[in-house]
């Protein structure tokens, strides 16, 4: 059964560092997305992207963060200068189109975050 | 704007029995979607169940189902046969119809009892 990946699955970074996280969605999807969720919280949403660019943000989806896809599979989400609130696990998502339950996000194992 | 409510921060119950949790949410639309998604201790948030707000029929998957009741705004989730495996947090999740996000609540923490 095809699913989102994630690499890497744990990332410890200085503060101040910038930091790549990459997903690969699944290959028929269309609609990217980045979550976040800080240990013992909800998850929020921080971005989705469509057609090489972005729908709509959160207001944590900051000037520090951008999004990118590279080529056909990748999509990464860009921290440039990380903060110690930035600790989290970072989850993509991807979904197949608009209209009934082809909207439903699959989620990838996540990227689990440390800003020191 | 929309909001999901989890009354319950933690849930116990025995293999082998049923539980539920509950879960409310609060919207001015009328075309939407409502999810359970299940994250062990691994942190993956793994889809369990989904129902689509126009569907009268409560959405089931083996031993999971819902009571979905609209005019309530209500999205409560049934697990028959309570497994060990099915220890986990689970959150409830809402998404509008041609929407971008999901919005979370704050999710129930089960844990199955030997």
């Amino acid at each position: 059964e095809p699913e989102v990946t994630q690499t890497p699955s744990h990332q410890v970074t200085q503060m101040g560092q910038e930091v790549i996280l990459r997903c690969v969605p699944i290959s028929n999807h269309l609609y990217f997305y980045w979550y976040r969720q800080i240990l013992g919280q909800k998850v929020e949403f921080l971005v989705s992207f469509y057609n090489n660019e972005i729908s709509e943000k959160s207001e944590i989806f900051d000037d520090q963060f951008s999004v990118e896809r590279p080529d056909g599979s990748n999509f990464t989400l860009k921290i440039r200068s990380t903060k110690l609130e930035d600790s989290a696990m970072y989850f993509c998502a991807s979904s197949e189109a608009r209209g009934g339950l082809q909207e439903t996000q699959y989620f990838g194992p996540g990227t689990r975050l440390l800003v020191l | 704007a929309q909001t999901v409510t989890q009354s319950q921060p933690e849930m116990s119950v025995q293999e082998a029995e049923t539980v539920t949790l509950s879960c409310t949410y609060d919207t001015s639309e009328n075309n939407y979607y409502l999810f359970w998604y299940k994250q062990p201790p691994s942190r993956q948030m793994i889809l369990v169940i989904r129902q689509e707000a126009y569907k009268q029929q409560n959405a089931t998957e083996n031993r999971f189902s819902v009571n979905f009741q609209k005019a309530a705004k209500s999205f409560s989730l049934k697990i028959s046969d309570s497994q060990l495996g099915d220890t986990a947090m689970y959150f409830c999740a809402f998404m509008k119809h041609l929407g971008n996000q999901f919005y979370f609540g704050t999710g129930t923490s089960l844990t199955v009892i030997p």
